[in-house]
């Protein structure tokens, strides 16, 4: 079946401008978390839905970062006021549950670039 | 403060020998220890997890190795093959503190290069 997937794949944007990164969780998985990977870095929690339930928001690096699932599918991060150090891969990942299911399967990734 | 990182950021071997990949890390109340391959231009892909109160699990050319004396995780792969090559993370997940056990910690992850 269809994986994660993310769009754009790219993304290049200019300093001060607002994007919007959208995923498409697997069918039938109740969680999707957002992640941030910088060059040469581990992946940084940002945000987790789970369900119905109120996200967890606690990684999210500034107010200039924020995010909706709607209809508990479909997940958009939005990213304001863009800054350089923004530039990074942001990789969302759904799995069937939250809460100590460890398997999260990931998206490809969409590299953002802001000069 | 808690994290998990690694003790090598790069690991060259040839193909068929075994691979063994290293992680420290410091937070003892992890519940799981996971790891994951990320290819070039890819999304990280599990491999295998551990729970913490084992101290190995074998999978299919896999086996993760844990120590909690020393705090530390090992990823063995078997006749690694070029396919292997791949960046390779370890994640803890942390035990049930306010319903937060779904939070990946990772470390910053090792490359790993087979040379046919």
């Amino acid at each position: 079946g269809a994986g994660v997937s993310q769009s754009p794949s790219n993304k290049v944007t200019e300093k001060g401008k607002d994007v919007e990164l959208r995923c498409d969780p697997i069918s039938g998985h109740t969680a999707l978390y957002w992640y941030r990977q910088s060059l040469g870095q581990g992946l940084e929690f940002l945000i987790y839905f789970q369900g119905n339930s109120a996200p967890d928001k606690s990684g999210l690096p500034s107010d200039r970062f924020s995010a909706e699932r709607t209809g508990g599918s479909v997940s958009t991060l939005t990213i304001q006021r863009t800054q350089q150090e923004d530039s990074a891969v942001y990789l969302c990942a759904s799995s069937v549950g939250g809460g100590g299911r460890r398997e999260q399967f990931f998206g490809p990734g969409t590299r953002l670039t802001v000069l | 403060g808690e994290s998990v990182g690694l003790h090598l950021p790069t690991l060259s071997v040839q193909e068929g020998d075994n691979s063994i990949i290293n992680c420290a890390y410091s937070n003892s109340a992890s519940d799981y220890f996971i790891w994951y391959k990320q290819e070039s231009g890819k999304g990280p892909q599990f491999i295998i997890d551990i729970r913490s109160n084992m101290d190995k699990r074998q999978g299919q050319r896999v086996t993760v190795l844990l120590n909690k004396t020393v705090k530390h995780l090992s990823l063995q792969i078997a006749a690694t093959q070029p396919g292997d090559s791949a960046v390779y993370f370890c994640a803890e997940i942390p035990k049930n503190s306010g319903g937060s056990n779904y939070k990946l910690t990772f470390g910053k992850g090792t490359l790993l290069t087979v040379n046919p």
